[in-house]
């Protein structure tokens, strides 16, 4: 069955230091990959999306990932967290067949 | 400004009682699609609709009843069968039909701001 994994369900983080939030997904054939983002009690929003071409996708708030196909890897990162990326973030893949798969999520702490 | 709007954000209901959740949207989306999200468990695909007048369940279906009168409107009835509907209800919507259409799919999934649900 295909699936995608968010390794920790919590990452925390001091203000300023790389953020590095882990996905990998499951499939024979590269689905297309999404990072959404969620803050309390609100829908969820589009961070970035990979479908084809360049590996790195960079998004909004600073954001990327990276798309590796022979690790079935889709990690995203932020170069210096803001007090303002704590939430909690999914990690989405759209297999061949069926609907949209979702990670558990990871909730991202930033400490001052 | 075009977008998914739910109603009511926060809804009491008690044991035995229906209730109804709104979703409406006017992206002019063809799929539309209700999660469960409970602490801990991510997203879980309730019910979704692909089409006028068509829809199929979802992981969790059960409890749950839809309706897909209007391309626009894709409400969620929470039903007294369902033994646990204390959760944050999220519905979203889709441009396309996903791979099922024949081909690729171009859009991600358009969340609304969710609704909460509690059983008193």
């Amino acid at each position: 069955a295909q699936s995608v994994t968010q390794l920790g369900s919590h990452v925390s983080v001091s203000e300023g230091a790389l953020v590095l939030l882990r996905c990998n997904y499951s499939s024979s054939v590269p689905p297309y990959l999404f990072w959404y983002v969620q803050y309390p009690n609100q829908g969820l929003q589009l961070l970035l999306k990979y479908t084809t071409g360049a590996t790195l996708v960079k998004g909004i708030n600073g954001f990327e990932a990276e798309f590796k196909k022979s690790e079935t890897s889709f990690h995203l990162t932020k170069p210096s967290a803001h007090m303002s990326d704590a939430a909690e973030y999914f990690c989405a893949a759209t297999p061949w067949a069926g609907n949209l798969i979702f990670g558990k999520g990871t909730k991202l702490s930033v400490k001052p | 400004d075009g977008g998914i709007t739910q109603s009511p954000k926060y809804l009491f209901r008690k044991e035995g009682q229906n209730v109804t959740l709104s979703c409406e949207q006017n992206l002019n989306h063809d799929a539309m699609y209700w999660y469960r999200q409970d602490p801990g468990q991510g997203l879980r695909l309730i019910y979704y609709s692909q089409i006028v007048n068509d829809f199929q369940k979802g992981d969790i279906a059960e409890g749950y009843s839809v309706s897909r009168e209007k391309k626009e409107s894709f409400p969620l009835t929470v039903t007294s069968a369902q033994k646990n509907p204390t959760a944050f209800y999220l519905c979203a919507s889709r441009p396309d039909r996903g791979w099922t259409s024949g081909r690729a799919p171009t859009g991600e999934l358009f969340f609304g701001e969710g609704s909460r649900l509690t059983v008193l």
